[in-house]
């Protein structure tokens, strides 16, 4: 059964204080990994797609980085506007619909 | 284009009435999914469309739960009899095959 596990569930931090988003997965014939930011009272918001392992992305101060059975998301020298719910899905083994997992609730201090 | 669109963007009804949620895809994607989140279970398929067809409904908690795509453009989610615990926020989003879905504001429903 394809299965997507995000660690921590929640993390707080000071405003520039780097950290990692963990995103384990477990599907067969990964086709894409997707990271998502959702901010309350909105639906999720596409950030990036990774592909294969060793792949990198960046956006501003996140960049997300793909291995064989996870993803990171790390994010550096964060900024309060930074706080949000971070959500990574996967494409279902047998179809187009995603998986997604449970998601990491960003709050950055000032 | 202006997005996935979902109206409402609130629903308060009581138990026991019908609720149509409304979502408009964006244009040119033929992939329409309808998810679920609660806190309790995070985001969740309830179904979903490709060119307008339903191809994976498993997700549909009963027979309550029925979802239509008349056209490429409009699709509807609607429950009846509703029960407080369908209180949950309802995300339509819409793709094109192989690419990132595209989420609406989502309708909070609440069933008192």
């Amino acid at each position: 059964e394809d299965q997507v596990t995000q660690s921590p569930e929640a993390l707080r931090l000071q405003e520039g204080e780097s950290s990692s988003l963990n995103c384990s997965y477990t599907v067969s014939g990964l086709r894409g990994l997707f990271w998502y930011r959702q901010d309350p009272g909105k639906g999720p918001e596409f950030l990036f797609t990774l592909y294969s392992a060793g792949e990198e992305k960046e956006k501003e101060r996140l960049k997300a980085t793909l291995t064989k059975k996870e993803s990171f998301l790390h994010i550096t020298a964060p900024k309060p506007e930074d706080s949000a719910t971070y959500l990574c899905a996967v494409p279902h083994n047998y179809g187009q619909n995603f998986v997604f997992g449970p998601g990491t609730r960003l709050s950055v201090l000032p | 284009d202006a997005g996935v669109i979902q109206s409402p963007r609130h629903e308060v009804t009581e138990m026991g009435q019908e609720v149509t949620l409304r979502c408009k895809p964006i244009s040119g994607h033929d992939y329409l999914f309808w998810y679920r989140q609660t806190m309790m279970r995070g985001l969740e398929l309830l179904i979903y469309f490709n060119n307008n067809v339903p191809i994976d409904d498993s997700g549909m908690p009963e027979d309550r739960f029925s979802a239509k795509m008349p056209n490429a453009s409009f699709s509807t989610l609607k429950i009846q009899p509703s029960e407080p615990r369908d209180s949950a926020v309802y995300f339509c989003a819409s793709t094109r095959q192989g690419s990132e879905a595209f989420f609406g504001q989502g309708t909070r429903l609440t069933v008192v």
